[in-house]
């Protein structure tokens, strides 16, 4: 079955770097478009990146523009999200999901990322 | 600007039915979207992606309960025979080139 296990949150100051992880299996990881989104506490979702299957076309929100960087790893079956320059408001739980067409028909169970001082 | 527009909370009688409504903003009326639940402390969990005509496409698994519809510009999931697990967050989702959007979900209580 289609399984996505996040990783790499964690507590980390303003203004640092942060690497998350997400280990795809169950499905040919290579054809497909992935996304990440996020969860600030008590709040909605929101989309955050995409890529395409072969990583040659990627999205961003403006929120994360020009400080995050979404990559993968198709021999290894992992997608990345590079954050940098990070900011109070970045706290919140990081999803990925697979894209199907254009939505995400399966999710990881997420990681925290806590941004503070 | 493509915006999506839920109520933040409804609320129905277990066995009863619901319909959350998701608008789409104007010039975007024919966007298809996509339907999410979320249960406390998990990940979102795909329900059922409707598009501009009605037609669906559903998630792997999903019960008969869940249904969606359109009208113009307001897409629809309706649950029906509400059970306690239905209790949960519903998120709407649409797209355009280079862009995802999600509503700012309804959260469904069950009375």
């Amino acid at each position: 079955q289609v399984q996505l296990v996040e990783s790499g949150g964690g507590v980390v100051q303003p203004g640092r770097s942060l690497r998350l992880s997400c280990a795809a299996s169950g499905f040919t990881f290579s054809i497909h478009g992935m996304h990440w989104a996020r969860q600030a506490p008590g709040k909605g979702l929101e989309w955050v990146a995409h890529i395409w299957y072969d990583g040659s076309k990627k999205y961003y929100g403006d929120s994360v523009k020009g400080r995050f960087t979404i990559s993968r790893d198709n021999s290894k079956h992992t997608l990345y999200l590079q954050m940098n320059s990070l900011r109070a408001e970045d706290t919140a739980v990081y999803y990925c999901a697979r894209v199907k067409y254009n939505w995400n028909d399966y999710w990881g169970q997420g990681t925290l990322v806590t941004v503070s001082s | 600007q493509l915006v999506l527009t839920q109520s933040p909370s409804a609320s129905a009688s277990l066995g009863a039915s619901v319909r959350l409504t998701c608008t789409l903003s104007s010039g975007h009326s024919t966007n298809a979207i996509a339907w999410y639940q979320q249960q406390p402390e998990k990940g979102p969990r795909y329900l059922i992606k409707v598009n501009f005509d009605g037609s669906l496409s559903k998630g792997d698994g999903l019960p008969d309960r869940f249904s969606g519809s359109s009208s113009g510009a307001e897409r629809y999931l309706t649950i029906s025979s509400l059970q306690s697990e239905d209790e949960a967050d519903y998120y709407c989702q649409t797209w355009g080139t280079g862009i995802w959007v999600f509503g700012g979900g309804t959260k469904l209580t069950v009375l």
